[in-house]
């Protein structure tokens, strides 16, 4: 069975600093993505970076990066030069191609102050 | 990029009407949508996933006579909650997704649903 697990329930960072989020996951299969999804007070899901498990170069979105161990099954998202807007709610999400479904975590809660 | 659109974004109705909520992609077919339900202050789960054409495959616990789920073209699925009573209050959000089955889902904005 896929699992997600975020261990972080609330983080906060001041604004420009820089700051990871963890997530963990467990799958049987070698083909798998993986994605960090954000929600902010609007509740709109965002994308905001996703991995192919096949590659071994990390993803790279402008100030967001994602650390991938494929082998310890950890996805982290560092984000960088922290800015207000980035305050949200950030799911860590698998998804296997023979389920067809996304699987997520239940969620990290990170305030940036000003 | 995917724009995925959600109507309504908050709809208030009595106990006991039928209410519809519809998810349309804008500028490209998805063969494939998801329809997730999300309680406060926790994570999405996945209540069914219809292909355009076909019925909806649900997922275990969640009552397909009471959320009927339609994806009559490549570009909308609605959702309907029939009969809906307080506990059905939730904020139901749809996802949609191309053709391959490596491509992301796109995600609506939501729709708020509050049964009085």
């Amino acid at each position: 069975a896929q699992t997600v697990t975020q261990s972080q329930p609330e983080m906060s960072v001041q604004e420009a600093e820089t700051v990871t989020l963890s997530c963990t996951y467990d799958t049987s299969e070698s083909n798998y993505y993986l994605f960090w999804y954000k929600q902010p007070p609007s509740r709109q899901m965002i994308l905001v970076i996703r991995q192919e498990a096949y590659k071994q170069q990390n993803a790279t979105e402008n100030r967001f990066s994602v650390n991938f161990q494929k082998a310890a099954k950890s996805f982290s998202l560092k984000i960088s030069d922290s800015q207000l807007g980035d305050t949200a709610m950030y799911f860590c999400a698998l998804f296997q191609g023979g389920s067809e479904k996304l699987v997520f975590g239940k969620g990290t809660k990170l305030t940036v102050n000003p | 990029g995917a724009v995925v659109s959600q109507h309504p974004s908050w709809v208030i109705c009595k106990s006991g009407t039928s209410v519809k909520i519809e998810c349309r992609s804008l500028d490209f077919q998805a063969t494939t949508m998801f329809w997730y339900r999300q309680f406060p202050k926790q994570s999405l789960m996945l209540m069914a996933t219809s292909n355009e054409g076909s019925k909806a495959t649900y997922e275990q616990g969640v009552e397909k006579d009471k959320f009927l789920i339609n994806h009559a073209s490549l570009t909308l699925s609605t959702l309907t909650v029939t009969s809906a009573h307080p506990e059905d209050s939730s904020f139901y959000i749809c996802s949609a997704r191309g053709h391959s089955n490596n491509q992301p889902q796109h995600f609506g904005d939501g729709t708020r649903l509050s049964i009085l």
